[in-house]
């Protein structure tokens, strides 16, 4: 699985779209990156994931480079309930494990 | 059900005591996930099932931690001879399709306290 790497922390203000980058250069051909985030004490929530092409839903869009060796999550207005721990995954194809890491705690400040 | 449900929510334990924990996932879903996360950490994977199989239980930390899903729904996941290190959220995730793409659905989780 490949490996990621994430900033331990960022800030972003209400309103403001919030941008989480990820590297994962080791990331294989078959690998997808998922995000998910955790709000305080809750168990984690799913956002998004993609293989190579961007993707877009209700909550997030999902920008990966064409070398897919990187990644960011877009929240286009932050709002103060998006303050969470935010992962990014890299899972392979199939495989039913997904390993978290230690995440980007995104604090949005009013 | 409506969502994954777990019990206890909160169980404190003496050292060397076993204690079971029990997950009742999002009906018809067919895959089932135990994590582990420690205070500060991200979840940890312990092991998962498809139905009632067990594919998966390279996380499972020692030989004192067994899991269980024998009618391929409810499962449980049981530590013997307690110990403090033991102490975590243990959390129980299911998925609709078992094919490594599906959204995971995370309960709220079991406190463990060893004392």
């Amino acid at each position: 699985d490949a490996k990621t790497t994430q900033p331990p922390s960022m800030d972003c203000a209400e309103g403001r779209a919030a941008n989480l980058p990820c590297n994962h250069s080791t990331i294989s051909g078959n690998e997808y990156v998922y995000w998910y985030r955790q709000i305080h004490s809750q168990g984690p929530q799913y956002i998004i994931h993609g293989l190579k092409n961007n993707e877009t839903n209700e909550m997030a869009s999902l920008i990966i480079t064409e070398d897919r060796k990187s990644s960011t999550l877009i929240l286009p207005h932050a709002t103060l309930r998006d303050t969470a721990v935010y992962y990014c995954i890299g899972r392979p194809g199939g495989s039913e494990k997904l390993v978290f890491g230690k995440g980007t705690k995104l604090t949005v400040n009013p | 059900g409506a969502g994954v449900s777990q019990s206890p929510r909160y169980k404190v334990t003496k050292r060397g005591q076993d204690v079971t924990l029990r997950c009742d996932p999002i009906s018809s879903h067919a895959t089932l996930y135990w994590y582990q996360q420690a205070l500060g950490q991200g979840p940890e994977f312990l092991t998962y099932f498809n139905y009632e199989a067990q594919p998966d239980k390279s996380g499972l930390p020692s030989d004192r931690f067994s899991a269980e899903r024998p009618e391929g729904s409810i499962s449980t996941l049981t530590i013997q001879r307690t110990e403090q290190r033991d102490s975590a959220m243990y959390r129980c995730a299911s998925s609709l399709s078992g094919f490594g793409t599906g959204e995971l659905f995370f309960g709220e989780g079991s406190r463990l306290t060893v004392l």
